[in-house]
């Protein structure tokens, strides 16, 4: 079974605080993505990165950052905290080909201060 | 544009029964891919289902089907003999394209609550 783990489940930070939200996967997965979840908005995707290294935008990249320094690790980091950024945070990993799923962690509920 | 609408916010269903759930994308590939996910009140996304565009019959996965009619660019999930296990959230998806070195990057649609009644 693929396992995708977030480090935290609740997070409550301040305004301002750098924060480092945590993903890692043991599937050898080439793909990971990081998505924030709002009521009545879906999933808006945040970065993603499709290989050690790489990243791409996604559609709501503005204060945020990423890192992928290795395959199974892929950490969002906000770099001032704001309010506006309260949110369920998504993480998910997912194998390269045009229909493999993309597998999912638990979420983080970060709250900001 | 929106490219997932999902138009049913929230619907009832009774137990054994079936449920239809509405999913309408928008794309000018001829590539694509759509998927389904399951969200539970705990909060993990469960995939469900894939039917891709070039795909000829309907994607089915014991009890969820895939009402796929490409020319009105609807993919419908259908539930059948539904249990109470299944109250969640359902979110639609779209990958567009064919795969590059881009990885394959979802849409999602607004989602879709789905409360049993037993």
């Amino acid at each position: 079974d693929v396992k995708v783990t977030q480090s935290s489940r609740y997070l409550v930070k301040r305004t301002g605080e750098k924060v480092f939200l945590e993903c890692v996967q043991d599937m050898d997965h080439e793909n990971m993505f990081w998505y924030r979840q709002d009521p009545g908005l879906g999933l808006r995707l945040i970065y993603f990165s499709y290989d050690v290294k790489m990243k791409e935008k996604g559609d709501i990249p503005e204060g945020y950052s990423v890192s992928r320094e290795k395959k199974e690790r892929f950490s969002l980091i906000l770099e001032s905290a704001s309010t506006n950024q309260t949110s369920m945070y998504l993480c998910a990993s997912s194998r390269q080909g045009y229909n493999q799923p993309q597998h999912f962690g638990d979420g983080t509920r970060l709250s900001i201060l | 544009a929106q490219k997932i609408t999902q138009t049913q916010p929230g619907m009832f269903v009774q137990e054994k029964e079936a449920v239809t759930l509405d999913c309408t994308y928008d794309t000018s590939d001829q590539s694509y891919g759509l998927f389904w996910y399951k969200q539970p009140s705990s909060g993990e996304m469960i995939f469900l289902i894939y039917q891709g565009s070039y795909d000829e019959q309907n994607a089915t996965e014991g009890r969820y089907s895939l009402n796929f009619q490409k020319a009105r660019k609807s993919a419908n999930l259908v539930i059948s003999a539904s249990q109470l296990g299944d109250s969640a959230m359902y979110f639609c998806a779209m990958r567009e394209g064919l795969i590059k070195a881009a990885g394959n990057k979802l849409t999602f649609g607004g989602g879709t609550r789905v409360l049993v009644k037993p």
